[in-house]
């Protein structure tokens, strides 16, 4: 099956830092990936669509330039958490679709990143 | 715009008791519907999924069926284990495009012996 791998699965960094998360696919392609944001006890909010070879698209409330995206091949996206603060703190999870698969079928989700800033 | 409301949880049965978890949703068009499964620091598994109205997904002894008519897409299972012990949330997809899920709130499940 479609197995989506995200990496690290957690991660401590001090207020100010970077941090860089990793979301493959790694037996499909995947031209659109998706950015979930997760708060404890808390459903799944979207943060922002990423396209292949173009600029991702974020929701409204996200900022573009704290969370820094980029997808520059068919089986990556990245996510850049700059600058972080201790209310970035969440768990963060990426999914993708298999490209050309029909329309309406499941995400395929990674495991998620925890990210704590101290 | 899509939504998804589901029951709120928490949800606490003994093991082999009878699990119904609601879910209905407000779109436009004919979605699919999904049931996610997220276990303890995990991300979200696909449990089932129905993509057009009557039809019916079934996993691991867990079942939900697409009812157009009630906008509906309740989550049973028969006899729950204490492995079942998760968040469950409902999902649903637009058939357009390629676009993202819209989530329930999810609904936790504790499941004891």
């Amino acid at each position: 099956g479609a197995v989506v791998s995200q990496h690290p699965s957690w991660v401590i960094c001090k207020s100010g830092t970077s941090v860089k998360i990793e979301c493959r696919s790694l037996d499909f392609q995947a031209t659109t990936m998706f950015w979930y944001r997760q708060f404890p006890k808390q459903s799944l909010m979207l943060m922002a669509t990423s396209n292949e070879g173009s600029k991702a698209t974020y929701e409204q409330g996200v900022e573009k330039d704290k969370f820094l995206i980029n997808h520059a091949s068919l089986t990556l996206s990245t996510l850049t958490v700059t600058s972080a603060h201790p209310e970035d703190s969440s768990f963060y999870i990426c999914s993708a679709r298999e490209s050309g698969v029909r329309e309406g079928s499941p995400l395929h989700f990674g495991n998620g990143t925890r990210l704590t800033v101290t | 715009g899509n939504s998804v409301t589901q029951m709120e949880g928490p949800v606490t049965l003994s093991e082999e008791a009878f699990l119904t978890i609601n879910c209905t949703y407000t779109a436009t068009g004919y979605p699919s519907l999904f049931w996610y499964v997220q276990y303890p620091g995990e991300g979200l598994q696909l449990l089932l999924k129905a993509t057009k109205a009557d039809d019916k997904g079934s996993n691991k002894g867990f079942e939900a069926t697409y009812r157009k008519e009630t906008t509906s897409f309740h989550l049973e299972k028969g006899s729950v284990q204490v492995s079942d012990s998760a968040v469950y949330f409902c999902a649903l997809s637009s058939n357009s495009g390629n676009t993202p899920l819209v989530f329930g709130k999810g609904t936790r499940l504790s499941v004891i012996a």
